[in-house]
């Protein structure tokens, strides 16, 4: 069964630091790798997706993501936080081909200090 | 512009009183799904709608339903709403593919 594991929970970064965001994730085959963003209120954004080619993926708002096979991570990063970047993140990973169920992890909030 | 609308925002209902929530998209994609995220968890995938055809999953309760008159549309029926289903319920859309456009969510309070 496919899953996905988000080790941190909460993460506090100051303003115009960079950011790290860690994604583990179990899956038999070639993964297809999503990253989400959820405002306070809203419904989730996609962020960015990997499911082949080059493993360093660029998104969308400054975000990009780097998939290693090896380590079963897609972790996202940005290199300086802006104060509207606070927000929960979720990492998911879903089967290639056809239309995908994807799997979520359980979250991890970004608050952003000045 | 908003794409994926979704109705009432907020919905309070009393223990076992059905409710519905409604979903609208503008986007004109043939897959629609809902999901359930309580407080702190993960979104978890209810069923979802491949144009017409209507997929549950294995887990979702009985007392969950959805109906889908056209592709625009999509409604989340609740048939006698437990405590334990008090969340966020957000309906999402792909063109055959990725969950891409999520709503905004209509939070459930069960009384």
């Amino acid at each position: 069964a496919q899953s996905v594991t988000q080790p941190d929970i909460h993460i506090t970064v100051s303003e115009g630091a960079s950011l790290e965001l860690r994604c583990n994730y179990s899956y038999g085959a070639t993964p297809y790798l999503f990253w989400y963003v959820q405002s306070p209120g809203q419904g989730l954004q996609l962020l960015l997706k990997y499911f082949s080619g080059d493993t360093l993926v660029q998104g969308i708002k400054g975000f990009e993501a780097e998939f290693k096979r090896s380590q079963s991570s897609f972790n996202l990063r940005k290199p300086s936080v802006h104060w509207s970047d606070a927000a929960e993140y979720f990492c998911a990973v879903g089967p290639l081909g056809g239309y995908q169920k994807v799997t979520f992890g359980i979250g991890t909030k970004l608050q952003v200090i000045p | 512009d908003a794409m994926v609308i979704q109705n009432p925002r907020y919905q309070v209902t009393q223990f076992g009183k059905p409710v519905t929530l409604s979903c609208s998209q503008t986007l004109n994609h043939n897959v629609m799904y809902w999901y359930q995220q309580k407080s702190s968890q993960a979104p978890k995938l209810l069923f979802h709608y491949y144009d017409k055809d209507f997929n549950n999953e294995a887990d979702t309760p009985d007392n969950f339903q959805s109906r889908r008159p056209n592709t625009s549309f999509c409604f989340l029926d609740i048939r006698s709403p437990g405590l334990g289903d008090a969340a966020m319920y957000l309906c999402a859309t792909s063109l055959s593919g990725t969950p891409a456009y999520f709503g905004p969510g209509t939070r459930l309070t069960v009384l």
